[in-house]
């Protein structure tokens, strides 16, 4: 079985300001971890995996993740946030052998001007 | 590349009619797709998985009375929804799974399909 635990629904930061979006996961097997964005009525857009290689992931519009097994984290960050990052962000597990991704219950990231 | 569509985008529809939409990978073929609800503000749940050429396999507490899968090509799923009533109303999407670079297969996602029913 596998979850994924996003703490925080709603994240406000300041234009120019550090993103950090939380993600714990549970999972009985070593996990693929993903973070998506979703903007409003639009489909998932993959943002980073981990599958297992560096655990330091980095992925598009300046985002990346730490893997940290001893905290079942894998939370997402951004140095300085922008108008344009204001969106969905949803974090899912899925593993090797079972693709069905499991998802978390989102956090909206609002961007304060 | 690695692009899904959806068609329609949204849809509205009386009560007791049935709607289909369709998932479509452009650019490559997909053994496998999948199905997402997600209500207004939530999660995505996992509907079914989708496998061309069988038949599809639901999650626990999925009618598959009344969500008909059809994956009849490796381009293209389809999700019928029967006899649809109001609580039928919600944004589905679908993803095409292809093997990724990092050697594990990647869910492309379409941009999803608003139904609402009247």
């Amino acid at each position: 079985a596998q979850s994924v635990t996003q703490l925080g629904s709603h994240v406000s930061v300041s234009e120019g300001a550090l993103v950090l979006l939380r993600c714990n996961y549970s999972s009985s097997v070593p996990p693929y971890l993903f973070w998506y964005v979703q903007y409003p009525n639009q489909g998932l857009q993959l943002l980073l995996k981990y599958t297992s290689a560096a655990t330091l992931v980095k992925g598009i519009n300046g985002f990346e993740a730490e893997f940290k097994k001893s905290e079942t984290s894998f939370h997402l960050t951004k140095p300085s946030a922008h108008m344009s990052d204001a969106a969905e962000y949803f974090c899912a597990v899925s593993n090797f052998g079972n693709e069905k991704l499991t998802f978390g219950t989102g956090t909206r990231l609002t961007i304060i001007p | 590349g690695a692009v899904v569509s959806q068609h329609p985008s949204w849809v509205i529809c009386k009560s007791g009619t049935s709607v289909k939409i369709e998932c479509r990978s452009l650019d490559f073929q997909a053994t496998t797709m999948f199905w997402y609800r997600q209500f207004p503000k939530q999660s995505l749940m996992l509907m079914a998985t989708s496998n061309e050429g069988s038949k599809a396999t639901y999650e626990q507490g999925v009618e598959k009375d009344k969500f008909l899968i059809n994956h009849a090509s490796l381009t293209l799923s389809t999700l019928t929804v029967t006899s649809a009533h109001p609580e039928d109303s919600s944004f589905y999407i679908c993803s095409a799974s292809t093997p990724g670079t990092s050697g594990i297969n990647e869910q492309f996602f379409g941009p999803g399909t608003r139904l609402t029913v009247l």
